[in-house]
């Protein structure tokens, strides 16, 4: 079965140090990725997508990039935090042509201080 | 643009009552798919339920139902028999049937009160 895994759980970091989330997914190949944001009280907004190594899609101009360097990694980075950037993030996977819905990670809760 | 509305942000329900959440969306598209997720207070996100937009019958899962009104683009969530592990976010979401991006709106707060 697949799964997809997310780290680390909570993070406390200080403005302007860099950043580095990681989500695997384990148990498919080829999968769409996602990388979400939600800030308190809110909904999810999409930051950026993959459908396959090396093709990141930003839907959102900001301070974070992406990286999926192999075919069931994606890596959302910064080179220097800010305050604004504190949030809940949630990466998910989908199979390639289908729609069955997103499976999401257990989410990591950012602060930044 | 898609959007999603749930104009909803808080809702409860007395436990084994039944509750109906709402959703609507602006969509030029034919072709595309509904979602409703559960986020409870762990905020892992779980699919409860989905609808192709094809498709004229409602989709059912268990205690859980929609209300899909093509026309009036509008997709509503029915929860019957409400349960206290039923207490969570939920949030629609909207996805194109040649895109890969899930829209969700901004969610509602359900409460089942015992």
């Amino acid at each position: 079965s697949q799964t997809i895994h997310q780290w680390p759980a909570t993070l406390v970091q200080p403005v302007g140090s860099p950043l580095s989330l990681e989500c695997t997914v384990e148990g498919t190949s080829n999968p769409n990725l996602y990388w979400y944001r939600q800030a308190a009280g809110r909904g999810l907004q999409l930051l950026f997508y993959s459908v396959g190594i090396g093709q990141i899609s930003s839907e959102v101009p900001q301070n974070l990039s992406a990286s999926r360097p192999q075919d069931r990694q994606f890596i959302l980075s910064s080179k220097k935090l800010l305050l604004s950037d504190s949030g809940f993030y949630l990466c998910a996977w989908s199979e390639q042509g289908l729609a069955r819905g997103y499976t999401f990670g257990s989410g990591t809760r950012l602060t930044v201080v | 643009a898609q959007t999603v509305t749930q104009s909803q942000p808080e809702m409860s329900v007395q436990e084994a009552e039944t509750v109906t959440l709402s959703c609507t969306y602006d969509t030029s598209e034919s072709n595309y798919y509904l979602f409703w997720y559960k986020q409870p207070p762990s905020r892992q996100m779980i699919l409860v339920i989905r609808q192709e937009a094809y498709k004229q019958q409602n989709a059912t899962e268990n205690r859980f139902s929609v209300n899909f009104q093509k026309a009036a683009k509008s997709f509503s969530l029915k929860i019957s028999d409400s349960q206290l592990g039923d207490t969570a976010m939920y949030f629609c979401a909207y996805r194109s049937g040649g895109a890969n991006n899930l829209f969700f709106g901004t969610g509602t707060r359900l409460t089942v009160i015992p």
